[in-house]
């Protein structure tokens, strides 16, 4: 079956470090997308790659880095310059024209130790 | 841009019909979108409406769509305790975005047994 996976589910990081965030779709979707999510909180938009080899920031871009590589993959990298990381961090992805909306992963909660 | 505002909370009991509404501001967006939240999990799509229709009902689901005022609205009959969970209404940005969206801040409904 078709989908998008995200791991791992759960991450724990010690202040300093740098963690990536997986994220891998079989679907043949063009467009990928990072959110981050606090509790209570809406979705924000970190970044956004709408072909390979190409990403733009979105609202909350500051300490985050993503590469986009292969159309599969759209790796998230939480760096130590991101001042509170501790969120839900939602991927999705989508054709990328029309209107069959986003197709979410089940999302990683980042947890700072 | 594009705002999409939502109010945070509703409260229905079991068997009643819960209305959850949105507004939004980009007249230009053609597709409307609602998704589904369940605690821990990514978004689900429910049901989406373009922009030419009034209304769209998919079993136990209505969405209700008022363009002049930028209002929309998801209608979910004989609500169950399984509908518990945060709703979230989009709309895909204009212009060229592609099939970028932007999403409210979410409705979290509550069924009461």
């Amino acid at each position: 079956d078709g989908g998008i996976t995200q791991s791992p589910k759960y991450l724990f990081r010690k202040e300093g470090q740098n963690v990536t965030l997986s994220c891998e779709q079989n679907l043949n979707h063009d467009a990928m997308y990072w959110y981050r999510q606090d509790p209570g909180q809406g979705l924000r938009l970190i970044y956004y790659s709408q072909i390979v080899n190409d990403f733009q920031k979105g609202d909350i871009a500051e300490g985050y880095s993503v590469s986009r590589e292969k159309k599969e993959s759209f790796p998230l990298t939480v760096t130590s310059a991101q001042k509170n990381p501790t969120a839900f961090y939602l991927c999705a992805s989508s054709i990328g024209t029309g209107g069959y909306g986003y197709t979410f992963g089940s999302g990683t909660r980042l947890t700072v130790v | 841009g594009e705002d999409v505002e939502q109010s945070l909370f509703l409260s229905v009991r079991e068997g009643d019909s819960s209305v959850i509404n949105c507004t939004y501001t980009d007249s230009s967006s053609t597709y409307l979108y609602w998704y589904k939240q369940e605690p821990g999990a990514g978004l689900q799509l429910l049901t989406y409406i373009f922009s030419n229709m009034d209304m769209k009902q998919d079993q136990r689901l209505t969405v209700l769509l008022n363009k002049k005022d930028k209002h929309l609205s998801l209608r979910i009959a004989d609500t169950q305790t399984g509908d518990s969970a945060i709703y979230f209404c989009a709309g895909n940005r204009g212009n060229n975005a592609g099939n970028m969206l932007t999403f409210g801040g979410g409705t979290r409904l509550m069924v009461k047994p």
